[in-house]
C-alpha cells in the first residue's frame, strides 16, 4: 500500500523551531518529487515547499522562504521540513504530498501533522 | 503572483449536475488539477491535467479548461460528494504551486 506518514508536529513558542518528517512506503520514493502543503484551521490549502526526486531543485512559498528548509533522504525513504523562526500564522496541519511531476498534480497525501505556534 | 478564483459555495440537489469553476488569467494555457477534501480528512486528487481521472475516481467526475476558466463537473451528484473542492496549477513564472481558495459543495 502506498503510504505517507508525517510526524514531528506539536506545540512550539513563537520564534521556536520544529522538524517535521514524512515516512514513505509502498512505492519507489527516489523516483518522485515531494511537497509540503499546509492548511490553517478552517482555511484553504497552501503549498509550502517542493523538492525534486534527486534534491536538485527546491522551491519555497514566499511566506516561508528563508525560514523553512526542505530535504529528503532517498536511502531512508524520508522527507523532512525544518521550520525555524516560527510565527503564529504558521499554525496549520502540514501534509506530506507526492507529486506526479511538474506541472502535474499531487496524487498521494499523508494524513497530516498539526503544528501549533503559541505562547 | 498567479491567482485562482473559486466561488465559496455551490449547492445542488441529488442526481443533478454540479459545476465548480476556477478562474485565472489564461488558465487554459495551464494544467489544472482538482482535489476533494471531506471534513477531517486529507485531500484526494479527483482530476489532474485538466480532465484525467486517477484510478478509483468515478467517471461522474470530469474536468475542462479553456480561456480564463477551468471547470470541475460532477454528474449525478450523491450525498457523499459533499466536500470542499480545490483547484491547483503550477505557475512557471514564479516556480510556485497555486491553490484556489476552495469551494464548498452542498448537496441539498
Amino acid at each position: 500500500e502506498v503510504q505517507l506518514v508525517e510526524s514531528g508536529g506539536g506545540l512550539v513558542q513563537p520564534g521556536g523551531s520544529l522538524r517535521l518528517s514524512c515516512a514513505a512506503s509502498g512505492f519507489t520514493f527516489s523516483s518522485y518529487s515531494m511537497n509540503w502543503v499546509r492548511q490553517a484551521p478552517g482555511k484553504g490549502l497552501e503549498w509550502v515547499s517542493y523538492i525534486s526526486s534527486s534534491s536538485n531543485t527546491i522551491y519555497y512559498a514566499d511566506s516561508v522562504k528563508g525560514r523553512f528548509t526542505i530535504s529528503r533522504d532517498n536511502a531512508k525513504n524520508s522527507l523532512h521540513l525544518q521550520m525555524n523562526s516560527l510565527r503564529a500564522e504558521d499554525t496549520a496541519v502540514y501534509y506530506c504530498v507526492r507529486g506526479l511531476g511538474l506541472p502535474s498534480g499531487f496524487d498521494i497525501w499523508g494524513q497530516g501533522t498539526m503544528v501549533t505556534v503559541s505562547s | 503572483s498567479y491567482v485562482l478564483t473559486q466561488p465559496p459555495s455551490v449547492s445542488v440537489a441529488p442526481g443533478q449536475t454540479a459545476r465548480v469553476t476556477c478562474g485565472g488569467n489564461n488558465i487554459g494555457g495551464k494544467s489544472v488539477h482538482w482535489y476533494q477534501q471531506k471534513p477531517g480528512q486529507a485531500p484526494v486528487l479527483v482530476v489532474y491535467d485538466d480532465s484525467d481521472r486517477p484510478s478509483g475516481i468515478p467517471e461522474r467526475f470530469s474536468g475542462s479548461n479553456s480561456g480564463n476558466t477551468a471547470t470541475l463537473t460532477i454528474s449525478r451528484v450523491e450525498a457523499g460528494d459533499e466536500a470542499d473542492y480545490y483547484c491547483q496549477v503550477w505557475d512557471s513564472s514564479s516556480d510556485h504551486w497555486v491553490f484556489g481558495g476552495g469551494t464548498k459543495l452542498t448537496v441539498l
